[in-house]
């Protein structure tokens, strides 16, 4: 089955910094990859995903880049804001019709010092 | 407005004592989702439904159980709750059988278990 790996565990920026995660899966059938950030205390919410068709998407602050043959994805963070602080969650699912479901990475908390 | 509703928000029960959490939801989606997520985890599928038909996963415990009674609600059932089932339970929607639709989670209950 599949199998997602992400990197940092924790990582620390100071505001107006970058930040960078990143996530590697291992089936090759995988076509959807989201990322859901959660404050403490919350609920799981997308900020952007990106298909398999795709290699880079923007939505204004955060970007995404996917790498098909490497089978890894990124997720990218400019300007960081205090607001950005959170726990960030990579996932990915594939075509599967009504079984389909997210296969989600381990998790990375964000601080991002004022 | 909200759209996946989870109640009671905090649930307090006794060792060996059994507990429902309720789910419903707005959207009118096919498939239901029922997480569990421990502190600093990634959160886990519990099991899931598209329509009426369910879906366990293989290392879900027996002691969970589920019900979907109709479209818009969803029950999880926890007949005998230990000590490692205090946890975070997320419900989830999404409008099938398309792996690329999101994902919509409610805010989830939070079980403690005395």
């Amino acid at each position: 089955g599949e199998n997602v790996e992400q990197h940092p565990s924790t990582l620390s920026v100071q505001e107006g910094d970058s930040a960078v995660i990143k996530c590697t899966y291992s089936d090759s059938a995988s076509n959807y990859f989201p990322w859901y950030k959660q404050e403490l205390g919350k609920r799981p919410q997308l900020i952007i995903d990106i298909r398999s068709n795709v290699g880079e998407k923007k939505d204004q602050r955060i970007a995404v880049t996917l790498n098909k043959t490497a089978k890894h994805f990124s997720l990218h963070i400019t300007e960081t804001q205090p607001e950005d602080s959170a726990v960030y969650f990579c996932a990915a699912s594939k075509k599967g019709g009504a079984t389909n479901k997210l296969i989600f990475g381990t998790g990375t908390l964000l601080a991002v010092q004022p | 407005d909200a759209m996946v509703i989870q109640n009671p928000r905090y649930q307090v029960t006794q060792f060996g004592k059994p507990v429902t959490l309720s789910c419903s939801q707005t959207l009118n989606h096919n498939v239901m989702y029922w997480y569990q997520q421990k502190s600093s985890q990634a959160p886990k599928l519990l099991f899931h439904y598209y329509d009426k038909d369910f879906n366990n996963e293989a290392d879900t415990p027996d002691n969970f159980q589920s019900r979907r009674p109709n479209t818009s609600f969803c029950f999880l059932d926890i007949r005998s709750p230990g000590l490692g089932d205090a946890a975070m339970y997320l419900c989830a929607t999404r409008s099938g059988p398309s792996s690329y639709n999101e994902q919509f989670f409610g805010p989830g209950t939070r079980l403690t278990v005395l």
